[in-house]
C-alpha cells in the first residue's frame, strides 16, 4: 500500500510570509496527525483529526497556524505569518480507528521548513 | 500529562557490539510505550510497542525492549548491531483511551561504526 505522502519536501521562506503544507494519508486511515519537529527535539503534536473533525488542537498556535481536512482525506497545514522559530520539520501521520491498530501511526517523510 | 526522557542524544558503537538506548517516562496514569526509528531522509517507522502482556517485546530486526513499571523505563537493546542500524531512535508514550496521542522523547542518534 502507498505510504503517507507530503509535499513539498523542502521550503524556504522569509519571516512574515505564508506557507502551506499538504498531506495525503494512507487510504482508509480515518485519523490524521500533524507534528512539528524542531532540530534536536522529538515530534510535538500540533493537531489531530478524525475524519474531517478536530479531536485535539490544544497545542496549535492558532494565531498563526491553521489546518483543515475538508473531505476527511487530504489535509493542509498553513502558517501565516511565519516566524523564525517556526523553522522545523512538519510531519504528517495517519492511523486506523480500530482499537489495536489505532496505536500504530504511519508517518510521511516530512516537510523541512526554513524561515529566514 | 506525560513526558519522556532519552538521556543519551548520541550513541556511537562499533559493528557487532551490543547497544542499549535508554528511555524513561513520567506519567500519572498507565501508558502504552513505543519505539520509532527514523533512517536518514525517511519518515518515522514503528519499531516495536508495548500495550499489555509480556513486558519483553521484540522487533523483526533483532531489537528488543523491556517495560519496567517500577523504574518507569522502556530501554531498547540489541545484542549485535549492524551498519544498517544507524538511525535516530525515538521513544514515545500514549495514554490508553480514544485519543491515541503520542508524546515523544528527544531522540537518540545511534551511529554504528565499521
Amino acid at each position: 500500500e502507498a505510504g503517507v505522502a507530503q509535499s513539498p519536501r523542502y521550503k524556504i521562506i522569509e519571516k512574515r510570509q505564508s506557507v502551506a503544507f499538504w498531506c495525503n494519508p494512507i487510504s482508509g486511515h480515518a485519523t490524521l496527525y500533524w507534528y512539528q519537529q524542531i532540530l534536536g527535539q522529538g515530534p510535538k503534536l500540533l493537531i489531530q483529526f478524525q475524519n474531517n473533525g478536530v479531536v485535539d488542537d490544544s497545542q496549535l498556535p492558532k494565531d498563526r497556524f491553521s489546518a483543515e481536512r475538508l473531505k476527511g482525506v487530504d489535509s493542509t497545514l498553513k502558517i501565516q505569518p511565519a516566524k523564525l522559530e517556526d523553522s522545523a520539520v512538519y510531519l504528517c501521520a495517519s492511523s486506523l480507528v480500530s482499537s489495536q491498530r489505532s496505536y500504530e501511526q504511519y508517518f510521511g517523510p516530512g516537510t523541512r521548513l526554513t524561515v529566514t | 500529562a506525560q513526558s519522556v526522557t532519552q538521556l543519551d542524544s548520541q550513541v556511537p558503537v562499533f559493528e557487532e557490539a551490543p547497544v542499549e538506548l535508554r528511555c524513561n517516562y513520567s506519567s500519572s496514569v498507565s501508558v502504552y510505550l513505543f519505539w520509532y526509528v527514523q533512517y536518514p531522509n525517511q519518515g518515522l517507522q514503528l519499531l516495536l510497542k508495548y500495550l499489555s502482556g509480556s513486558t519483553l517485546v521484540e522487533s523483526i530486526n533483532g531489537f528488543e525492549a523491556e517495560f519496567n513499571k517500577s523504574q518507569t523505563s522502556f530501554h531498547l537493546r540489541k545484542p549485535s548491531v549492524h551498519i544498517s542500524d544507524t538511525a535516530e531512535y525515538f521513544c514515545a508514550v500514549s495514554p490508553p483511551g480514544s485519543a491515541r496521542q503520542l508524546t515523544f522523547g528527544s531522540g537518540t542518534q545511534l551511529t554504528v561504526l565499521p
